[in-house]
């Protein structure tokens, strides 16, 4: 069985980078598969942020493009996620999943809240 | 971007009834290979989304065959026959031809 497990901090600065991790068992990174992030606000509503391949190739949300990275630590089985200079509307439950052939996830973890205030 | 909708926005149904939800995209969902890049998830009260259906009509990991997807194109419904106390939640549509976007949901609740 596939678990992914979000962890970082639940409370960021306006202006200061985002930084998650989410951990992987059941299932190497490093075998295939794409790994995503997401997100959920009110606002909102569901948000894909980007991917990362297993070879380590990626794409973004063309509206983050400038302010999101995605990394994988494959001697860690976990991949990371990094938003810079967030303001408020960044505030919301960060999801990372696992991603099949057509890009739709397909395991995802419970989620993390993230709230950017001063 | 393509947009995704849904209608109704909300549902109650009844315990033993059938619940319809309807998705609409902006463009057609239909890849060069022939299959359709439509997915339906269920986000449960507390929980994360769940995939529920994928390419329109082939059900995920053992799911009810209570679940039905059908459309093509641009317009696709997921029928929920036998409604059970189990399927309360919120219900999205997803497409995956064009990056990812999500519909608003469509929040089921039982009578």
């Amino acid at each position: 069985q596939v678990l992914l497990q979000e962890s970082g901090p639940g409370l960021v600065r306006p202006s200061e980078t985002l930084s998650l991790n989410c951990t992987v068992s059941g299932y190497s990174i490093s075998t295939g598969y794409f790994w995503g992030w997401l997100r959920q606000s009110p606002g909102k509503g569901l948000e894909w942020l980007g991917t990362i391949y297993s070879s380590g190739s990626t794409f973004y949300s063309p509206s983050l493009r400038n302010r999101v990275t995605i990394s994988l630590d494959k001697s860690k089985n976990h991949f990371s996620l990094s938003l810079t200079s967030v303001t408020a509307s960044d505030t919301a439950v960060y999801f990372c999943a696992r991603q099949g052939s057509g890009l739709h996830p397909d395991y995802w973890g419970r989620g993390t809240q993230v709230t950017v205030s001063s | 971007d393509i947009v995704m909708t849904q209608s109704p926005l909300s549902l109650s149904v009844a315990p033993g009834q059938t619940a319809s939800i309807s998705c609409k995209s902006s463009q057609s969902l239909l890849q060069r290979d022939g299959k359709t890049a439509l997915y339906w998830y269920l986000q449960k009260p507390g929980q994360s989304p769940q995939l529920l259906m994928y390419e329109v009509s082939n059900r995920f990991a053992g799911l009810s065959d209570r679940f039905s997807g059908s459309g093509s194109g641009t317009e696709f419904t997921l029928q929920i026959s036998r409604v059970e106390a189990e399927d309360v939640g919120v219900y999205y549509c997803m497409q995956s031809i064009e990056l990812l976007t999500f519909g608003p949901g469509t929040k089921v609740e039982i009578k």
